[in-house]
C-alpha cells in the first residue's frame, strides 16, 4: 500500500525567505516520487521528481527536494520564495511500473506575503 | 498535441443530466489516467488505459462512471444520471514510457452539478 502525508495544509513565508514544504511517504516497495504545483484554474505541472538515481532532485523554478529513506521523507524546499511560488504544492507517491496509479496528498497550500 | 486537452472547461449539470468529458492526450503517449479533484483535495484516481484497454478502473465511484478509449487516443469519462457529489474537476493525465518521467496533466473540466 501507498500513501501521502503533507504535514501542513497552509503554509506562510515572506517573499526573499526560505520556503520548506514537507512530505512523508509510505511505500511497501521503492516509490517514485513527485512535487506538483497547481496554480488557481491552472493544470497540475510537474516540478520534479524523484526515481532512485540522486538523493537530492532539482526541478524548475529553484525548487528542490531530498528523498530521504531512513525518515520516509521528500520534502520540498526552495531558498528565497517569490511572489509568483504561490500556489497549491502536491506531493505524491508512486510505484515502478507504468500503470502504478498516482497517489496524492491533500495538498499544501503555500500564500507569499510582500 | 503539445499538450493534454481538455473539454469543456467548465459543465454546469442538472441532477440527473448524462454528461460527457472529453480527454486529448499527448500525441503517441500509450498510457492515459482519468483523475477526480474534490474542492480542498487532491486528485484521486478513477481509472487508467493502456492504449484502448482499460487496465484499471478500481477507481470509478458507481457504476455511473464509464470510460472509454476506443481508439487508443481520445479517451471519454462518462457520467450517468449525474449526483451533487459528483461536483468535481475531472483531471486527465498522459504518460509516455515509465513513471518516472511523471505525468502530464490537462487542465481539467471543472463539473458542478445543480
Amino acid at each position: 500500500a501507498q500513501s501521502v502525508t503533507q504535514l501542513d495544509s497552509h503554509v506562510s513565508v515572506s517573499e526573499g525567505t526560505p520556503v520548506l514544504l514537507r512530505c512523508n511517504y509510505s511505500s511497501s516497495y521503492s516509490p517514485s516520487l513527485f512535487w506538483y504545483v497547481q496554480h488557481p484554474n491552472k493544470g497540475l505541472q510537474l516540478l520534479l521528481k524523484y526515481t532512485s538515481a540522486a538523493t537530492l532532485v532539482k526541478g524548475i523554478n529553484g525548487f528542490e527536494a531530498e528523498f530521504k529513506k531512513s525518515e520516509t521523507s521528500f520534502h520540498l524546499t526552495k531558498p528565497s520564495a517569490h511572489m509568483s511560488d504561490a500556489a497549491e504544492y502536491f506531493c505524491v507517491v508512486s510505484g515502478p511500473i507504468t500503470g502504478n496509479q498516482f497517489y496524492f496528498g491533500t495538498g499544501t497550500s503555500l500564500t507569499v506575503i510582500p | 498535441g503539445a499538450g493534454v486537452s481538455q473539454s469543456p472547461r467548465y459543465k454546469v449539470a442538472k441532477r440527473g443530466q448524462d454528461v460527457a468529458l472529453r480527454c486529448d492526450p499527448i500525441s503517441g503517449h500509450v498510457s492515459l489516467f482519468w483523475y477526480q479533484q474534490a474542492l480542498g483535495q487532491g486528485p484521486e484516481f478513477l481509472t487508467y488505459f493502456q492504449n484502448e484497454a482499460q487496465l484499471d478502473k478500481s477507481g470509478l465511484p458507481s457504476d455511473r462512471f464509464f470510460a472509454e478509449r476506443p481508439e487508443g487516443s481520445v479517451s471519454t469519462l462518462k457520467i450517468q444520471r449525474t449526483q451533487q457529489e459528483d461536483s468535481a474537476v475531472y483531471l486527465c493525465a498522459s504518460i509516455e514510457n515509465g513513471q518516472g518521467n511523471g505525468y502530464t496533466f490537462g487542465s481539467g473540466t471543472r463539473l458542478t452539478v445543480v
